[in-house]
């Protein structure tokens, strides 16, 4: 079925270096969420769009982290400098609008940062 | 959003019923509770939702309390595919929107299923 796909799968880069991470919503989903899950604990919310306005970036954790959804479908989260406490898996979630709708998310992408 | 309560581990025998408890004593009459679950290496899967009637689907039921003070999540017939980590969640609904930041869903550490053969 078409739920969403995040890509890379796995990402490893060394410290000080960028990374981009992609996010397919499922097709038609207005809403868009970016969660952050360190090993052991539950996701943990880093920003929300609807459509391709970013009105929620509240849990992103410095100005090294940059999201982006410039014509409301797929999405990339940027982290820049990248630090070892980025390690983590980044979740992408998908919502058809910001009603009581669930959220249905993709498999994430696990960064390690070495 | 409200806080939930849930125990940490759960063990269940496999083809029996699996019920897990959450507490949400704090939960506003406007807030939905919402299971969803994580099975190792996966994203987190969408079960069920409801605001205050009993809900059932094709994967589980959901069973409110009248003074929506706690719910069950009842797995029928758990299998050893239904091991995970299974996560209560109570949010606003669209009435209860108030603006951005309130939309997002907030993870507690959930209750561990095991379901033994």
């Amino acid at each position: 079925g078409a739920g969403v796909s995040q890509s890379p799968r796995y990402k490893v880069a060394k410290r000080g270096q960028d990374v981009a991470l992609r996010c397919d919503p499922i097709s038609g989903h207005v809403s868009l969420f970016w969660y952050q899950q360190a090993l052991g604990q539950g996701p943990e919310f880093l920003t929300y769009f609807q459509n391709e306005a970013q009105l929620d970036k509240s849990g992103l954790p410095s100005d090294r982290f940059f999201a982006e959804r410039p014509e409301g479908s797929v999405s990339t989260l940027k982290i820049q400098r990248t630090q070892q406490e980025d390690s983590a898996v980044y979740l992408c979630a998908s919502s058809k609008d910001r009603s009581n709708q669930p959220q249905h998310f993709g498999d994430g992408t696990r960064l390690s940062i070495l | 959003d409200a806080k939930t309560t849930q125990p940490p581990s759960m063990d269940c025998a496999e083809g029996r019923a699996a019920n897990l408890p959450c507490n949400h004593s704090t939960i506003s009459g406007n807030e939905y509770v919402y299971w969803y679950r994580q099975i190792h290496s996966q994203g987190p899967q969408y079960i069920i939702h409801g605001l205050k009637n009993n809900e059932t689907n094709e994967m589980a039921s959901l069973i409110i309390t009248e003074d929506r003070k706690s719910s069950t999540l009842i797995l029928p017939h758990a299998t050893l595919r239904d091991t995970a980590v299974y996560y209560c969640i109570v949010r606003v609904g669209a009435r209860g929107y108030s603006g951005a930041g309130s939309y997002q869903l907030t993870f507690g550490k959930g209750t561990k299923l095991s379901v033994i053969p």
